[in-house]
This record gives structure tokens, sequence and C-alpha cells, in this order.
């Protein structure tokens, strides 16, 4: 079974880029989420995909921070313009609904560089 | 608030020596609780995990965790440790249906192994 698979592994980009994540969650795995760690803080919650809705984005910083699921399947983060303060590494997860509570299966991340 | 403090931001110890990574949680339930670790390069792997019943879990990679209520912890420990086991290490709380799908992470642990 594939695992969660995000691309790209790292970007660089500069202030005021746009930059898109993509998150590739387990076959068959309805619920998806992302979360991120800036340099020396807590990995947090950003949002919770179920299917293609989004069932929670209370963790979302603002509004230059876009999520999508179209069609249920991949999941894209798109950070639009990027700030420094956006640097960190953004994780994605996948749970199928019956086993949300046994953990999320976690891709290997996105390290994002604003400069 | 739900949280988890991690007291140790980094831990050296000896190849083949015991480890004991230590971790608080505020939590107005009975948590859901688990360990993640992250080496270099790598994902987010679940390590263990504790819902309820017997307080001592065993993980992979021959760790195990003790759930004591009484102190709000939840340690993980290793009788001996290898140079593998050099990576950073999460402790976290949640999923459940009051934090909804949330995990609650700590700022982890960074592990160092001395050879």
């Amino acid at each position: 079974e594939a695992g969660v698979t995000q691309f790209p592994s790292h970007s660089v980009i500069e202030k005021g880029q746009t930059v898109t994540l993509r998150c590739d969650p387990i076959s068959g795995h309805d619920n998806l989420y992302w979360y991120r760690r800036v340099m020396g803080k807590e990995i947090k919650f950003l949002l919770h995909f179920v299917k293609e809705s989004k069932q929670d984005e209370s963790g979302m910083p603002n509004n230059r921070f876009l999520a999508e699921r179209t069609g249920g399947t991949y999941s894209t983060l798109k950070v639009q313009p990027a700030e420094l303060e956006d640097s960190g590494v953004y994780f994605c997860a996948s749970s199928q609904e019956v086993s949300r509570v046994h953990g999320y299966t976690f891709g290997s991340g996105t390290r994002l560089t604003v400069v | 608030a739900q949280s988890v403090t991690q007291p140790d931001i980094h831990i050296t110890v000896s190849e083949g020596a015991s480890l004991e990574l230590r971790c608080n949680y505020s939590y107005g339930a009975t948590p859901y609780l688990f360990w993640y670790v992250q080496s270099p390069g790598q994902g987010l792997q679940l390590l263990l995990k504790y819902f309820s019943g017997d307080t001592l879990v065993q993980g992979i990679k021959g760790f195990e965790a003790e759930f004591k209520r009484s102190q709000s912890s939840f340690n993980l420990r290793k009788p001996s440790v290898h140079w593998s086991d050099a990576a950073e290490y999460f402790c976290a709380v949640g999923p459940s249906a009051f934090l909804r799908d949330k995990i609650i992470f700590g700022k982890g642990t960074r592990l160092h192994i001395l050879p």
C-alpha cells in the first residue's frame, strides 16, 4: 500500500510569489488533513477534508492560504502571496473514517522556505 | 485548553543506554495519546498510542509508554537505544469528539545518540 505522498519535498520561493503544495492520500482514505510546523514551534493543525468537503478549517492562518480537494482525491494547498513567516514544514495526513482515532498516516512533508 | 508539554527540547544519551522522554498533557477527559517520531528526511511515524485499558503500551522499534492519569503524563521509554533512534519525538493528544479530528502536538524532543 502506497503511503501519503507529498510534493515537492522542498520549495524555495521569494516573498510575494505563489506556491502550491500537493498531497496524495492513501487510496480510499476519505479524511485528509494539513498540518504545518514553523521554525521552533509545535506542529499545528490547518484543516481537515472529508472527501471533497472542508470539515474544519479553523487552523488556516489567513486568507493567503487556499486548500482544495477536488473530487475527493488529492489535495492542494496554495499560498498566495507567500510571506517570510510562512516558512516551515507542511505535513499532510490521511485516515479512513473508522480509524481516525488510531492516528493518522503522515506524509514526509514539504519544506517551504520563503526568502 | 488542551495542550501537550515536552519539557526537554534536546536529550543526548549514549548508545546502549536507557531512554525516557517526558510528556505532560492538559485535557478535560480521558485522552487519546500518541507518540510520533520523525527521522531525518522522513515523515511522522506513529510509534504507539493509548486509548484505554492497560496503561503500559508497547510500540514499534522497542519503545513503550506509560499513561499515568494522576500525573497527566505519558512518558516514552526504551531500555537500550540504538544510533538509528536519533530523531525528533513528538507527543500528541487527540483526536476526539471534543477536539473534532485535530491532533495537538508538543514541541518535540530531539534525541541525540553518542557512539
